[in-house]
């Protein structure tokens, strides 16, 4: 099992281009997240998926949108990027009603100039 | 929204201590996380614990839910176990929310 798989894993943007940030699982697990990592703070939550075909906002959603294609798979894109949107994102999964652990990706590096 | 605090940020020990970090929340939680992260690393979840205590080889987690605190430890300290230790808490009710952090604790062990 390759666990949480995310890509690119690297990505240089202009201020203002777009793009999405790829995230798939194959534990069959119910729940994803996507958390961004800024030095300084801890992890943030973005948007989350409960399970197929449902999503919530977190704690910083401004700026990103998100689609649960389908079971595996749960992608966040940046419309319109800004220097405040480079991070480093963070692509988790939960099996949500058997257990609390959550299993991370790793990571992709964004900048924005 | 439950606030997570660790300490120390910062610690650097030599090969060998025995090192404690501290983790403080501030409501009720359903399950505690600590993860380890290497420079550029990815994120690995160390322990998951709800209650008492929990043993992988040299590290020992333990959480006292009456008093909203855990502690990582870990023995025979070794220069591989330098990185960045975060704890996480899934809130109470055990719902899909997503997991709230801490800063981390940047651990250095000189050989």
């Amino acid at each position: 099992n390759a666990g949480v798989t995310q890509t690119p894993k690297f990505q240089v943007l202009k201020t203002g281009q777009s793009m999405t940030l790829q995230c798939a699982q194959d534990m069959n697990h119910n729940s994803m997240y996507w958390y961004r990592q800024d030095p300084g703070m801890g992890l943030r939550l973005i948007y989350y998926s409960a399970s197929e075909g449902t999503t919530d906002k977190g704690e910083v959603p401004n700026g990103y949108n998100v689609s649960r294609l389908n079971k595996r798979e749960f992608s966040l894109r940046l419309e319109s990027a800004a220097p405040s949107q480079t991070s480093v994102y963070f692509c988790a999964s939960r099996m949500t009603a058997l257990s609390y652990e959550q299993y991370f990706g790793p990571g992709t590096r964004l900048t924005v100039t | 929204k439950n606030e997570v605090e660790q300490s120390p940020q910062n610690l650097t020990a030599q090969e060998g201590e025995f090192i404690t970090i501290n983790c403080s929340y501030s409501v009720g939680i359903s399950a505690l996380h600590w993860l380890q992260q290497h420079p550029g690393g990815g994120i690995v979840s160390l322990f998951m614990l709800s209650s008492g205590k929990k043993k992988h080889g040299r590290l020992i987690a333990t959480i006292n839910i009456q008093e909203k605190h855990s502690s990582l430890h870990i023995t025979a300290s070794h220069p591989r176990d330098s990185a960045v230790y975060i704890c996480a808490v899934l809130n109470s009710g055990g719902g899909a929310d997503g997991l709230t952090f801490g800063k981390g604790t940047h651990l250095i062990i000189q050989p």
